[in-house]
């Protein structure tokens, strides 16, 4: 069961644009969410997170907002740079620590 | 702090057999979850173990199973391998100090080919 969904395989943006990346979710339970960025042959790294007592987070040119009655969540990045190429990946957990993540948005940045 | 460790790297294997893959977490890290990752799927969760024992467990058929050790070592074992078990197993650590929840840490993961 695909409890975190991520609608878009791929998005492609010019350097200097905002990257939007979205996600959403089925389980009401979930109360914390993180985006995870994976470049290939490496593990996800830990991007940014949420608490779902929060409707956004700021971390330098990386902002996720949280629309907990919509169930969705985005990333979003600006500028974006070459080096954000990557997969995305959204998770969500409930407090058991369960956690799961969606299927992953490849990013592209073209100079 | 060394990162998350996972062993081996590559490893080919034909179908019906079985496999052991490890994985140490970041010192001082008490979590351990495993996850496979396909095309298109994304992360699958399979396990998380905690304090050698098993906390949490997703939708996997029960030739995947796991342990962790006293050191918070984990090893992830598939036996009778099938071809669609092909898949980067992902490991990851996190601290799980009480406070919901934790950030995982990934290792670079194990790459599985099953022909």
């Amino acid at each position: 069961d695909q409890q975190v969904k991520q609608n878009s395989p791929s998005l492609s943006v010019q350097e200097g644009r905002i990257s939007i990346l979205n996600c959403d979710y089925t389980n009401s339970m979930f109360d914390y969410f993180l985006w995870y960025k994976k470049y290939p042959a490496e593990g996800p790294t830990f991007l940014i997170s949420i608490s779902s007592i929060k409707d956004k987070n700021e971390d330098g040119r990386f902002t996720v907002f949280l629309n907990k009655s919509a169930k969705h969540l985005s990333l979003h990045i600006v500028p974006s740079q070459p080096g954000d190429s990557a997969v995305y990946f959204c998770a969500a957990s409930a407090s058991n620590n369960d956690m799961r993540f969606g299927a992953g948005t490849r990013l592209t940045v073209k100079p | 702090k060394a990162g998350v460790t996972q062993t081996p790297r590559y490893l080919i294997k034909t179908r019906g057999q079985q496999v052991t893959l490890s994985c140490s977490p970041i010192s001082g890290h008490r979590s351990v979850s495993w996850y496979q990752q396909t095309p298109g799927q994304g992360l699958q969760f399979l396990f998380e173990y905690f304090s050698e024992t098993q906390r949490n467990k997703g939708n996997f058929p029960g030739r995947f199973s796991g342990r962790q050790f006293s050191n918070s070592r984990s090893e992830m074992n598939v036996s009778t391998l099938e071809l669609g078990d092909s898949a980067l197993y992902l490991c990851a650590s996190s601290s799980s100090t009480g406070v919901p929840p934790d950030t995982q840490y990934f290792g670079p993961g194990t790459r599985l080919t099953v022909l």
